[in-house]
């Protein structure tokens, strides 16, 4: 069966410090994975996703995500954490042929000045 | 372009009432998602439509129901209501299926007392 997993429910980071929030995934095939962030109060964005090419995916806000296949992980990184960064993350992966998302659990990551 | 609009923002029921939802999704869209959000169980789909038919549908009782108009706007209802649907209701659209990049409405805050 296909699942996604975020191992953390909670994620502190210092501002300026690098950040990963992790995404694993279970899928037969090839996948098609996605993170999206919700602020408070709002609904989700997306921010970027992976279906096929380079392993290195770049999306908004200098968010970034690494596919690795042999993982079969798909952890959300930034460089450098912004305070306005703190929002709970999702991470996604499609549902075989039903075009539908399977949801992780999502991961509050709170950036401290 | 207009993004993926719900009305109402915030609503408060009393048990064994019903209630409809209403999302408008960006223009051209003719696929429309719906998710309740709760704080234990996280992001739970409910059911997609797309061109008036309902084409997936989560693991929901059957007072659970939505439907679809030609122009894709489209509505949930739940009926009799119980406490443990108080939610954040989510809507979101998407060209064709969820696999694309999917936009968020704000979403529909339902207290049920």
């Amino acid at each position: 069966a296909q699942s996604v997993a975020q191992p953390e429910d909670q994620v502190n980071v210092a501002e300026g410090n690098p950040l990963t929030v992790k995404c694993t995934y279970s899928v037969s095939g090839n996948p098609y994975l996605f993170w999206y962030v919700q602020y408070p109060n709002r609904g989700l964005q997306f921010l970027l996703k992976y279906i096929t090419g380079d392993n290195l995916v770049k999306g908004s806000y200098g968010f970034e995500a690494e596919f690795n296949k042999s993982q079969t992980s798909f952890h959300l990184k930034k460089p450098s954490a912004l305070v306005s960064d703190s929002a709970l993350y999702f991470c996604a992966v499609r549902d075989g042929s039903n075009y539908q998302l399977i949801w992780g659990a999502g991961t509050k990551l709170i950036i401290k000045p | 372009k207009a993004g993926v609009t719900q009305t109402p923002r915030y609503l408060i029921k009393t048990r064994g009432q019903q209630v409809t939802l209403s999302c408008s999704p960006i223009s051209g869209h003719r696929s429309v998602s719906w998710y309740q959000q709760t704080p234990g169980q996280g992001l739970q789909f409910l059911f997609e439509y797309f061109s008036e038919t309902q084409r997936n549908k989560g693991n929901f009782p059957g007072r659970f129901s939505g439907r679809q108009f030609s122009n894709s706007r489209s509505e949930m209802n739940v009926s009799t209501l119980e406490l443990g649907d108080s939610a954040l209701y989510l809507c979101a659209s998407s060209p064709r299926n969820p696999a694309e990049t999917q936009y968020f409405g704000p979403g529909t805050r339902l207290l049920v007392l």
